[in-house]
């Protein structure tokens, strides 16, 4: 099955800062998506991205689908953009996702 | 808009005894549900897929006897762990596809005693 690498898999940062953090897998896609899960479990959907890129607010994101990678940039971080970040991707018709292993988040006040 | 409740969030059981966790749609309707399962700092792990009106189909090692899966309309689907044992304790979380996106509900944390 479809390999999804996830990195860094910790980092810490200053509020303010910028990151980027990156996906890689290993054959095509026809779906790939960004969560954030909050302290609490909850998965929000960042982006649905299968190529190309898109902005919302401080987040955008990037997929280069020929070069199977995905980057997803937070700019300004703050205190509530700790968690963690996962990416997804998928390439059956029924839409079934599978995650990469997340970066932890991590922003410092 | 999109949003997947679940029901409950949290629940104790009794080995042996049976949970029934509800996934719904509130503001959409989803021919297609996912049921995963999230082990403490881990990813999730897709374990079935859910169409309305149709068997569940489930991945590789789920046993499909003791996660019963039922899809009975199109903004409601059903988790039920049969003779829940220690080890199926877990975060069990459920999504709904809208068009190529699947929104996820907030997760039901389960323990077994």
């Amino acid at each position: 099955g479809i390999q999804v690498e996830q990195s860094p898999p910790d980092l810490i940062l200053q509020e303010g800062a910028n990151s980027t953090l990156r996906c890689n897998f290993s054959d095509s896609v026809n779906n790939l998506q960004w969560f954030h899960q909050n302290p609490w479990g909850q998965l929000i959907n960042l982006f649905y991205i299968p190529s190309g890129t898109k902005q919302n607010g401080r987040l955008s994101a990037t997929t280069v689908a020929t070069e199977r990678y995905s980057l997803l940039y937070i700019s300004s971080s703050q205190t509530t953009d700790s968690g963690v970040y996962f990416c997804a991707v998928g390439r059956g018709s029924q839409g079934n996702l599978i995650f990469g292993k997340g970066t932890k988040l991590s922003v410092k006040p | 808009g999109a949003v997947v409740s679940q029901h409950p969030s949290r629940v104790i059981c009794k080995s042996g005894t049976s949970v029934k966790i509800e996934c719904r749609s509130l503001d959409f309707q989803a021919t297609t549900m996912f049921w995963y399962r999230q082990f403490p700092k881990q990813s999730l792990m897709l374990m079935a897929t859910s169409n309305e009106g149709s068997k569940a189909t489930y991945e590789q090692g789920v046993e499909k006897d003791k996660f019963l899966i039922n899809h009975a309309s199109l903004t409601l689907s059903t988790l039920t762990v049969t003779s829940a044992h220690p080890e199926d304790s877990s975060f069990y979380i459920c999504s709904a596809k809208l068009t190529y996106t699947q929104y996820f509900g907030p997760g039901t944390r389960l323990t077994v005693l």
